[in-house]
This record gives structure tokens, C-alpha cells and sequence, in this order.
């Protein structure tokens, strides 16, 4: 069974660019979030997706956009990219459509950004 | 707001030492709380998951714990091994299909 795939696992951007990141769920795994890591602050809470819908937004600004498609895979884009943008950006697919006591999260590899 | 604090934040044992990481939650109102692995440039694996209606799991050498009440958990590896190293991460869900972070604790086992 696949797990999640992020593509591009690396890129390089220079500020004011904007990029897209995209993600493909397992299998049968209806809801996908998106998670934010640096070193400074952490693993931080992006959005997450069920079913086309974006049920939760964390605290980014509007450059930070995403989208689901019908076949679940996802994709994420930052607009306007400045050097604090450089991060590992996390993908994480599930198959449960509610928060829940069993929801287990599978996590992708991570796409890597640097901002120059 | 729920604030998740991992102590210690760096961690170094000999091989074969049992060890106990530590996590911490501010809002006890949880649906679960999960521990991860991370090896260094790579995605979380997730090791244990406890729902909110229960008070451990166990999967090989690591065992977790919850204790809602006092908003803790525990993760403790028994017999630690140079392949056990890497950063731990706790995680709890709250509301709002979203998981809240600690910092991690990164483990060191030398052989």
C-alpha cells in the first residue's frame, strides 16, 4: 500500500515567487492537512481538507492557500514567498472524516523549501 | 489555546538504559494524543496513538501513558537501542481536525 507522496521533495524559490506544493493521500484516505515545520517554531497547523471542503484554517496568513481535488490528492501554494517562508512542509493524510479518539495521521516525507 | 511542552529537549543515553520522555497539554478536553518519531530531513512516524478514554498504549518496547487530568503523558522506551535515535514528538487533537505540537525531544543512544 502506498503511503503519502509529497512532490517536489526540494526546491528553491527567491522572495516575491510563489510555489505549489502537491500531495497524494492514501488510498482511501478522504481528509489531508497540511503542517508548517522550522526550527524555531515548531510543527504548525496549516489547514486540513475532507472532501473537497476546508474544514480548519491555522494562523497563516492569506498567502498561504490550499485546495483538494475530487480523487483526495491536495496541493498547497504560498503567494509572495519571503525567506521565513523557508520551512518543511508536512503533508498528512487520514482515513477518518471527524476528529476522533482513533484518528491516525500518516505523514509523507515533506517537501522542502528554501527561500533566497 | 492549547500549549504542548516536551521536556527534556535533548536527551543522551549509553544503550540499554530505559528512559521516559515527558509531554505536557494545557486543555485536558482531548479527543487523543499521539507520540511520533522523526529522523533527521524526514516525515513523523506515528508510534503510539491514545485516545482520550484511555490511560496507555503499548507496541514493542514503548509504552505511552495519559493522564487527562493533570494534562500529561509519557512515553517510555525500555532497553534502548542506537536505532531508537531520533526527535520525539508529542501531539494532541483537540477540536477542529488540527494536531498541536510540542518542540520535541531529541534522543541521542550511544552505543
Amino acid at each position: 500500500k502506498a503511503g503519502v507522496t509529497q512532490t517536489p521533495r526540494y526546491l528553491i524559490k527567491t522572495r516575491g515567487q510563489q510555489v505549489t506544493l502537491s500531495c497524494s493521500p492514501i488510498s482511501g484516505h478522504r481528509s489531508v492537512s497540511w503542517y508548517q515545520q522550522t526550527p524555531g517554531q515548531g510543527l504548525q497547523f496549516l489547514f486540513e481538507y475532507f472532501s473537497e471542503t476546508q474544514r480548519n484554517k491555522g494562523n497563516f496568513p492569506g498567502r498561504f492557500s490550499g485546495r483538494q481535488f475530487s480523487n483526495s490528492r491536495s496541493e498547497m501554494n504560498v503567494s509572495t514567498l519571503e525567506l521565513g517562508d523557508s520551512a518543511l512542509y508536512l503533508c498528512a493524510s487520514s482515513q477518518k472524516g471527524q476528529s476522533s479518539g482513533a484518528n491516525v495521521l500518516t505523514f509523507g516525507a515533506g517537501s522542502r523549501l528554501t527561500v533566497l | 489555546k492549547q500549549e504542548v511542552t516536551q521536556i527534556p529537549a535533548a536527551l543522551s543515553v549509553p544503550e540499554g538504559e530505559n528512559l521516559v520522555l515527558n509531554c505536557s497539554f494545557t486543555d485536558s478536553a482531548i479527543y487523543n494524543l499521539q507520540w511520533f518519531r522523526q529522523d533527521p530531513g524526514k516525515g513523523l512516524t506515528s508510534l503510539l496513538l491514545i485516545q482520550s478514554s484511555q490511560r496507555e498504549q503499548t507496541s514493542g518496547r514503548l509504552n505511552a501513558s495519559l493522564d487527562k487530568s493533570s494534562g500529561r503523558s509519557t512515553l517510555y522506551i525500555a532497553a534502548s537501542q542506537p536505532g531508537d535515535s531520533a526527535t520525539y514528538l508529542c501531539a494532541v487533537e483537540d477540536s477542529g481536525y488540527a494536531l498541536n505540537f510540542g518542540k520535541g525531544t531529541s534522543l541521542l543512544v550511544t552505543p
